[in-house]
């Protein structure tokens, strides 16, 4: 069975300081891993997207995610958050051994972004 | 940019009625899904759909639910009898692939059924 946790249900952060939304993962074999975005109003957004290869990823916007795998977790990252990047983050997770072709989502980790 | 458009944005229904979720996904996507968010909890897959039928479920999907694509470009969800643990954000998306494409989500239509 493949699963995700994010276990933080809001960050803060200060305009221009780095930040961090964590996701950790459960599968069998090994993991592709994507970060959305929701913004208010808006459907989910990609963001990026871990399948193989080097452990850093980019994506748009300037995030990156790091995938660890012995630590199971794939956080998303920036060096120098915005006010206009506070929005709802999302984790996905999908086990490619695992027979589906479905990813499971997290339940959401919401962004603010003080000026 | 393409988008996936769902309507109606919100809707609200009286329980044991029929509702009919609409969503138009990006032209040349073959993958269509639906999802749902209840309000606090996890974004849960509930149906795909490709080829005209569908691909996979959850074990959300039963037979209160369905889904059709009545011609090229719409692809509708239909609650026959809703409950009022229906009520959550219903996401509709598509994907070029289903390997490991990236989804394009809606902005999802709202339902409270009361």
């Amino acid at each position: 069975a493949q699963s995700v946790a994010q276990p933080e249900d809001q960050v803060n952060v200060a305009e221009g300081n780095p930040l961090t939304v964590k996701c950790t993962y459960s599968v069998s074999g090994n993991p592709y891993l994507f970060w959305y975005v929701q913004y208010p109003n808006r459907g989910l957004q990609f963001l990026l997207k871990y399948i193989t290869g080097d452990n850093l990823v980019k994506g748009s916007y300037g995030f990156e995610a790091e995938f660890n795998k012995s630590q199971t977790s794939f956080h998303l990252k920036k060096p120098s958050a915005l006010v206009s990047d506070s929005a709802l983050y999302f984790c996905a997770v999908r086990d490619p051994s695992g027979g589906s072709y479905i990813p499971t989502f997290g339940r959401g980790t919401s962004l603010i972004v003080h000026p | 940019e393409p988008e996936v458009t769902q309507t109606p944005s919100h809707q609200v229904t009286q329980m044991g009625q029929e509702v009919i979720l609409r969503c138009v996904p990006i032209s040349n996507h073959l993958y269509f899904y639906w999802y749902r968010q209840i309000l606090g909890q996890k974004v849960e897959f509930l149906v795909s759909f490709y080829n005209n039928e569908i691909s996979e479920k959850s074990e959300i999907f039963d037979d209160q639910f369905s889904v059709e694509r009545p011609d090229g470009s719409n692809f509708t969800l239909k609650i026959r009898s809703t409950k009022l643990e229906d009520s959550a954000m219903y996401f509709c998306a598509s994907s070029a692939g289903q390997n490991h494409y990236g989804y394009t989500f809606g902005s999802g239509t709202r339902l409270t059924v009361v």
